[in-house]
C-alpha cells in the first residue's frame, strides 16, 4: 500500500510568485488536510478537503487555496509569497469514517521564499 | 480548541520507559486525547489516543488521571529510532473539521 506522497521535496520561490505543491492521498483515503510547519514549530492547519470540497480552513489569507480531485489527490496554491511563507508544508490523508480516524502524513515539501 | 502543554524537551537511556507528560486543563467532556510524533526530517505520525481509560497498542501506552486534566505517553522501552517531537494533541467530537491543533511539543532524545 503507498502512502501518502508530496511533490516537490524542495523548492525555491522568489517574493511575489505563485506556487503549487501536490499531494497523492492513501489508497481510499477521501480526506485531505494542509498543514503549514514553520521550522521550530508545530505545524499549523491551512484547510481540509473532503470530496472535493473545501471542509474548514485555518487562520490562513485567501492566497491561500486548494484543489482536491476526483482521486482525492490533492494541490495547494499560494499567490503572492512572502518570505514568511518558507515553511515546510504537509499533507496528511484520512480514510472515511468518524472524525477520530488518524491521519496519516507525508514527509512535506520545504519550500524557501528569498 | 482546548490547550494542552508539554516540557520542551527530555532525555531518556535507551531501552529504559519513557514517560511523557502533557498538562490539558481545560479538557471538555467530549475531547479526546491523541499523540502524535514526527521523526527528523519526516511528518508526523500517529502514536495512540483515548478518551478516558488508559490505553495500549504495539507502539506505546496513554495513562490519562481520574480528573482528565493531565496525560502520560509511555514508551515502555525506548529505543534510538524514538527520538523524536511527540505532540499532545485535543481532539473535540463534534466538530466539522477533522484537525490536529498541534502545540510545540516534547523534543525527546535517546541515548545510546
Amino acid at each position: 500500500e503507498t502512502g501518502v506522497t508530496q511533490s516537490p521535496t524542495h523548492l525555491i520561490k522568489t517574493r511575489g510568485q505563485q506556487v503549487t505543491l501536490r499531494c497523492s492521498s492513501q489508497s481510499g483515503h477521501n480526506t485531505v488536510s494542509w498543514y503549514q510547519q514553520a521550522l521550530g514549530q508545530g505545524p499549523q492547519f491551512i484547510f481540509q478537503y473532503y470530496r472535493e470540497e473545501e471542509n474548514g480552513r485555518g487562520n490562513f489569507p485567501p492566497r491561500f487555496s486548494g484543489l482536491q480531485f476526483p482521486n482525492y489527490s490533492s494541490e495547494l496554491n499560494v499567490n503572492a509569497l512572502e518570505l514568511d511563507d518558507s515553511a515546510l508544508y504537509l499533507c496528511a490523508s484520512s480514510p472515511p469514517g468518524t472524525f477520530l480516524n488518524e491521519q496519516f502524513f507525508g514527509p512535506g515539501t520545504r519550500l524557501t521564499v528569498l | 480548541d482546548a490547550k494542552t502543554t508539554q516540557p520542551n524537551s527530555m532525555e531518556s537511556n535507551e531501552e529504559e520507559p519513557v514517560h511523557l507528560p502533557c498538562n490539558h486543563s481545560t479538557i471538555s467532556g467530549t475531547d479526546y486525547i491523541h499523540w502524535y510524533r514526527q521523526l527528523p526530517s519526516q511528518g508526523p505520525e500517529y502514536v495512540i489516543h483515548g478518551l478516558t481509560s488508559n490505553v495500549n497498542n504495539r507502539m506505546a501506552s496513554l495513562a490519562i488521571a481520574e480528573d482528565r486534566k493531565s496525560s502520560t505517553l509511555i514508551l515502555h522501552r525506548a529505543t534510538l529510532r524514538d527520538a523524536a517531537v511527540y505532540y499532545c494533541i485535543l481532539r473535540s467530537h463534534g466538530g466539522a473539521t477533522n484537525k490536529l491543533i498541534f502545540g510545540t511539543g516534547t523534543l525527546l532524545a535517546v541515548q545510546p
